[in-house]
């Protein structure tokens, strides 16, 4: 079963920050915080990870609480192209091979 | 999606028929997996491989089988297909990195 809880959908307008929510209150010390994004039927596509302290690339920020119980992605200017199902997930850093586990993600609608 | 290779994109399948799904991967990966997506749910592990020779069940592993002989290649094969395994697979990788890098997805009916 998936580890986290994501809103089933967000809007936001085009130029806006996104900020999507995430709970993983059962993560475990050793398992990172990814988030990936699928636009339409594509295979997913790799944004960001980070294990505590917070991260930035190109693409987003991630922000996780202290107690690592929680995360924001926040997309700073969010455009029509990143309308998208996003998908908050907590892996371990090594063993069992690293594996993904999806749940049903948020499906976020950038509009005008 | 660039370094991972899906054949086929599309295909359609009769009940009890059988085929493999291909990928093939450049990056030297040694971590390879299967998922696969049904209609507006998130993704699900069926298979995935740690190197070359080795293999391991995800959650969703009952009516397939895969083979890891080299770290380019992890076909997973479909023996007496059946409608529930309409589906679209995605096939993915993983190096040294914490960042798994999927392909397009192959398009499956079974009818």
């Amino acid at each position: 079963d998936a580890k986290t809880t994501q809103p089933p959908s967000m809007d936001c307008a085009e130029g806006r920050a996104a900020n999507l929510p995430c709970n993983h209150s059962t993560i475990s010390g050793n398992e990172y915080v990814y988030w990936y994004r699928q636009i339409h039927s594509q295979g997913p596509q790799y944004i960001i990870h980070g294990l505590k302290n917070n991260e930035t690339n190109e693409m987003a920020s991630l922000i996780i609480t202290e107690d690592r119980k929680s995360s924001t992605l926040i997309l700073p200017h969010a455009t029509l192209r990143d309308t998208a199902v996003y998908y908050c997930i907590v892996s371990g850093g090594g063993g069992g091979g690293n594996k993904l586990t999806f749940g049903t993600g948020t499906q976020l609608k950038v509009e005008l | 999606n660039a370094g991972v290779t899906q054949t086929p994109k599309f295909r359609i399948l009769k009940i009890g028929q059988s085929m493999t799904l291909q990928c093939t991967q450049d990056m030297n990966h040694n971590y390879m997996y299967w998922y696969r997506q049904d209609p507006g749910m998130g993704l699900k592990l069926i298979y995935y491989s740690v190197g070359a020779g080795i293999t391991d069940k995800g959650e969703v592993p009952n009516g397939y089988n895969v083979s890891r002989s080299t770290t380019e290649d992890f076909p997973l094969r479909l023996e007496l297909a059946a409608p529930s395994q309409t589906s679209v697979y995605f096939c993915a990788t993983r190096g040294s990195g914490n960042t798994i890098y999927f392909g397009e997805g192959s398009w499956l009916t079974v009818v």
